[in-house]
C-alpha cells in the first residue's frame, strides 16, 4: 500500500532507547487529546488519550504530557521497539464539538 | 469482535464520476465519522453522524455527502470527482456513551481512492 507521510518530520531512535514525539496544538478551547499510531496501509490506531484537566497520563510503555500554557503535547515511548516504527499523530478535540483536528504527524524510525 | 470495516479497500475513478464508500462501525457503536487523509498529511474531518443525523460537518464542498442507516453503518458519497479528491478516506466509530463529546475514535483501514 501507499506510505503515509512521505515528507513528514522524522525521528530516528536506537532500539531500546526512549522516544519523545512532540505536538503543538492549535486551539486553546481544545479539551481532549488523543495520540494515534499509523502504519503504512492502515488506519490510525488509538494509543493513549488525555483530558485537559490532567497534565500527565501513563499507559503501557507510553506516557502523554500536556502543557496547556504553551499548547504542547508530547508522547513518550519507553524502550522503543522495531514495531513502534510508524507515523504518529496527535489529535485535539475542540470543546463542545465532534470534530478532531489532527497534527501533521511525525515519522518514528527505530534503528536496530 | 470485528473493528471498523470499510469497503472497498481501493478504488480507481475518473474525473467527473461519483463514488460511494461504505463503513460498518464496531458493534455497539452508534456514531460514525468520516475523515479524508491526503498523502503526507493528517486526517481532515468531513462528517460525523449519530442516530442517522448529521452532527458535524467539516470544510468540504457540497459534492461530499453522507448518510447513516438504522444499523449504524454509513456511506460517504462524492460527486463530480476531481483529481484533488484522491486520498485515503477513513471511517471512525465511537460508542457515544458520553453524549458524543470527548469520545475515543476507532478507525478502519480506509478506502484508497485514486481519481485519474
Amino acid at each position: 500500500g501507499e506510505s503515509v507521510g512521505l515528507h513528514l518530520p522524522t525521528l530516528s531512535v536506537q532500539e531500546g532507547d526512549n522516544s519523545i514525539i512532540n505536538c503543538a496544538y492549535s486551539n486553546s478551547a481544545s479539551d481532549y487529546f488523543i495520540w494515534y499510531k499509523q502504519e503504512s496501509g492502515k488506519g490510525p490506531q488509538f494509543i493513549i488519550d488525555i483530558r485537559s484537566n490532567m497534565d500527565k497520563r501513563q499507559g503501557q510503555r507510553v506516557t502523554v504530557l500536556l502543557n496547556k500554557t504553551v499548547k504542547h503535547l508530547s508522547l513518550q515511548i519507553a524502550a522503543t521497539q522495531p514495531g513502534d516504527s510508524a507515523v504518529y499523530f496527535c489529535a485535539e478535540n475542540i470543546g463542545g464539538t465532534y470534530k478532531y483536528i489532527f497534527g501533521t504527524g511525525t515519522r518514528l524510525k527505530v534503528l536496530a | 469482535d470485528a473493528g471498523v470495516t470499510q469497503s472497498p479497500t481501493h478504488l480507481i475513478k475518473t474525473r467527473g464520476q461519483h463514488v460511494t464508500l461504505r463503513c460498518s462501525p464496531i458493534s455497539g457503536h452508534k456514531s460514525v465519522s468520516w475523515y479524508q487523509q491526503v498523502l503526507g498529511q493528517g486526517p481532515q474531518f468531513i462528517f460525523q453522524y449519530y442516530e442517522k443525523e448529521e452532527r458535524g460537518r467539516g470544510n468540504f464542498p457540497d459534492r461530499f455527502s453522507a448518510r447513516q442507516f438504522p444499523n449504524y453503518s454509513s456511506e460517504l458519497n462524492v460527486n463530480a470527482l476531481l483529481l484533488g479528491d484522491s486520498a485515503l478516506y477513513l471511517c471512525a466509530s465511537s460508542s457515544d456513551r458520553g453524549g458524543g463529546l470527548n469520545e475515543k475514535l476507532f478507525f478502519g483501514s480506509g478506502t484508497q481512492l485514486s481519481v485519474l
